[in-house]
């Protein structure tokens, strides 16, 4: 199956900073998801971005699928940015999503 | 987007005892799908609920373990089946309407 690969797995940043998370995955891909699981573990859909680029507020995302990896940029952080951020792909023809180790992310004040 | 309920949001169960979660959703939906979330770990497919016919259940999940029913296209249960500690988890389902959209977990602790 397809494999999904996640960096950093953790990330501590200072509040105000930039960060930027990767996600390579081994396969042509129909779907690719960037989730934020808060504390409460609520899945929060953050983007649905196969391919191309798309931006919300602070939060913008990237996938190139020809090169198979996908980022997602974080400016200007807050702490209620703290928690654990999938990235999560579907197969050519499959629905499935196959989700990656997720980066644990920790915005102190 | 559709909205989706879980039901109970949280248990404590013996071992050995089955315990069944319902998802609701506010809208009728073709696919749907059940995750376990083992404590730190990421989110892991067990199932898809298909209306009217059996799950379609991943490799290392069975039917006797995770039996899964789908009576409607609003509506699925799962049952955790002889419990055990190793079963302690956070279930989740899924729907997709061009992407997936998650419930708000069911999260188990097995004694």
């Amino acid at each position: 199956g397809i494999q999904v690969e996640q960096s950093p797995p953790d990330l501590i940043l200072q509040e105000g900073a930039n960060s930027t998370l990767r996600c390579n995955f081994s396969d042509s891909v129909n779907n690719l998801q960037w989730f934020h699981q808060n504390p409460w573990g609520q899945l929060i859909n953050l983007f649905y971005i196969p391919s191309g680029t798309k931006q919300n507020g602070r939060l913008s995302a990237t996938t190139v699928a020809t090169e198979r990896y996908s980022l997602l940029y974080i400016s200007s952080s807050q702490t209620t940015d703290s928690g654990v951020y999938f990235c999560a792909v579907a197969g050519a023809g499959s629905y499935q999503l196959t989700f990656g180790k997720g980066t644990k992310l920790s915005v102190i004040p | 987007s559709a909205v989706i309920s879980q039901k109970p949001s949280r248990d404590i169960c013996q071992r050995g005892t089955s315990l069944t979660i319902q998802c609701q959703v506010d809208s009728q939906v073709t696919m749907m799908f059940w995750y376990r979330q083992q404590p730190g770990q990421s989110l892991t497919l067990i199932a898809t609920a298909n209306q009217g016919s059996e799950a379609t259940y991943e490799s290392g999940f069975v039917i006797d373990k995770f039996p899964i029913s789908r009576p409607n296209l609003t509506f699925s249960t799962l049952t955790v089946s002889n419990m055990s500690p190793e079963d302690s988890s956070i279930y989740l389902c899924s729907v997709e309407e061009r992407e997936q959209f998650f419930g708000p977990g069911t999260r188990l602790t097995v004694l």
